[in-house]
Formats: C-alpha cells, sequence, structure tokens
C-alpha cells in the first residue's frame, strides 16, 4: 500500500534554531518527492522538489535530502525564523496505470511552532 | 501562489444548499487538481480534471459532489445538498506542478 509517513507530528523549537523533519514513504513507482510549507489558512506553497537521482536540494534556508533506497527523506530548517511556524509537507508522486496519470501521496505533515 | 484564483474565499451554506466553488489555474494551465483538508488533517484528494475531461475522481465521493472544466472559464466543484460535515477548506492546485490557491473556506451551519 502506497503511503507516506511523517515525524515528528508537531515540534517546537526557539529562534535561530535549527531542525530535520522527517518523511518516508512506501510508494511504487516512484516519481518526485515535493516538500510544501502551509501557512494557518493558506494554500500549500512549494519548498522542494526532487526526482529519483537528486541526493539533495537548496532553497534557502530549507535543504532537502532524498534516499531513494531507504525511501526516506529530510527537511532541514538552517536558523529558523518566527516565519518558519507552520505544516510542513511531504508529497510523493507516482505514476498510476497505462497512461500519465500521476497520483499524489500526501503525507499529514509536521507542524513547527517557532518560538521567540 | 500568485495566479491561481479561487473564489470565493469563504462561502457559508445552510444544511441542504448547494455550494458552488471556483478555481481559475494558472495561465496556460489545462490542469486541475481538487483537494479537501478537513479541519486538523491533511489534504485529500478529490478529483483531477483536464480542459473537458475528468481524468481521475477516485477522491470523489460518489454522491452529492461533481465537478467540471469546461473549456472555457474555471474549474467547478459543486456540492448539492450541503452538511455539516463537507465544512472544510477546498483547494485547486494547477498543473502537474500543483501551484495552490489561496482555498475555499466552506461552512455548512
Amino acid at each position: 500500500k502506497n503511503q507516506v509517513e511523517q515525524s515528528p507530528q508537531s515540534l517546537i523549537i526557539l529562534e535561530g534554531k535549527n531542525c530535520t523533519l522527517q518523511c518516508n514513504y512506501t510508494v511504487s513507482p516512484f516519481s518526485n518527492l515535493r516538500w510544501y510549507k502551509q501557512d494557518t489558512g493558506r494554500g500549500p506553497v512549494s519548498l522542494t522538489i526532487m526526482t529519483f537521482s537528486e541526493n539533495t536540494k537548496s532553497n534557502g534556508r530549507y535543504t532537502a535530502t532524498l534516499d531513494a533506497d531507504t525511501k526516506q527523506s529530510s527537511l532541514h530548517i538552517t536558523a529558523s525564523q518566527l516565519s518558519d511556524s507552520a505544516s510542513y509537507i511531504c508529497v510523493v508522486s507516482w505514476l498510476s496505470g497505462a497512461g500519465n496519470n500521476r497520483k499524489l501521496i500526501w503525507g499529514l505533515g509536521t507542524s513547527l511552532a517557532v518560538n521567540p | 501562489n500568485a495566479g491561481v484564483m479561487q473564489n470565493p474565499r469563504h462561502l457559508v451554506r445552510r444544511r441542504g444548499q448547494e455550494a458552488r466553488l471556483r478555481c481559475s489555474p494558472m495561465k496556460g494551465h489545462s490542469h486541475v487538481y481538487w483537494y479537501r483538508q478537513l479541519p486538523e488533517e491533511g489534504l485529500k484528494f478529490m478529483v483531477y480534471l483536464q480542459k473537458e475531461n475528468i481524468i481521475d475522481e477516485s477522491g470523489m465521493p460518489k454522491e452529492r459532489f461533481s465537478a467540471e472544466f469546461p473549456k472555457e472559464g474555471p474549474s467547478i466543484l459543486r456540492i448539492q445538498q450541503v452538511v455539516r460535515g463537507d465544512s472544510a477548506a477546498y483547494f485547486c492546485a494547477s498543473s502537474h506542478e500543483q501551484f495552490f490557491g489561496p482555498g475555499t473556506r466552506l461552512t455548512v451551519l
């Protein structure tokens, strides 16, 4: 069964600290993995997209890693800011059927709170 | 994300009424995905449409829910005879790259 699991469910850190969020998946055949940030009351915003051959990708203070062998990904946030408080969602894409029907499996997200 | 428009942003309906949610994808995009997010839960896929075609509606309830994406105009998600359990945020995403709109928050009284 295709699944995406994220940990921790929630996290509280102090401003300026680093943190790492985890994502494990059992999706096959794998197409790509994305990390999204969703602020409360807003739509998700893409942070990174990685394909099978990519091990790491950065977007400012966000760095995502992907280990396709172990089917694990992480999102590292450096020097956290108050505005980083949000839900971070891992999404894995796979191709379904004979056509180009791409399916997305959404994790439940990690709720991050950055406190001053 | 800039370019994906949803309206209304907030919609209040009484039980039994109809709700119509609209989504205009980014210019030049012809693929739209609809998602529902219940309070304190993750996004759940509902339906994937191309212009004039429903590609995948495996996540959409069989009754009361329908979606369309006409040749001209926005994609519309329609919920007939709404119930309190339909209260949620409904997001649409444009193209396979999934650029999201701001969402429509439906409240059923």
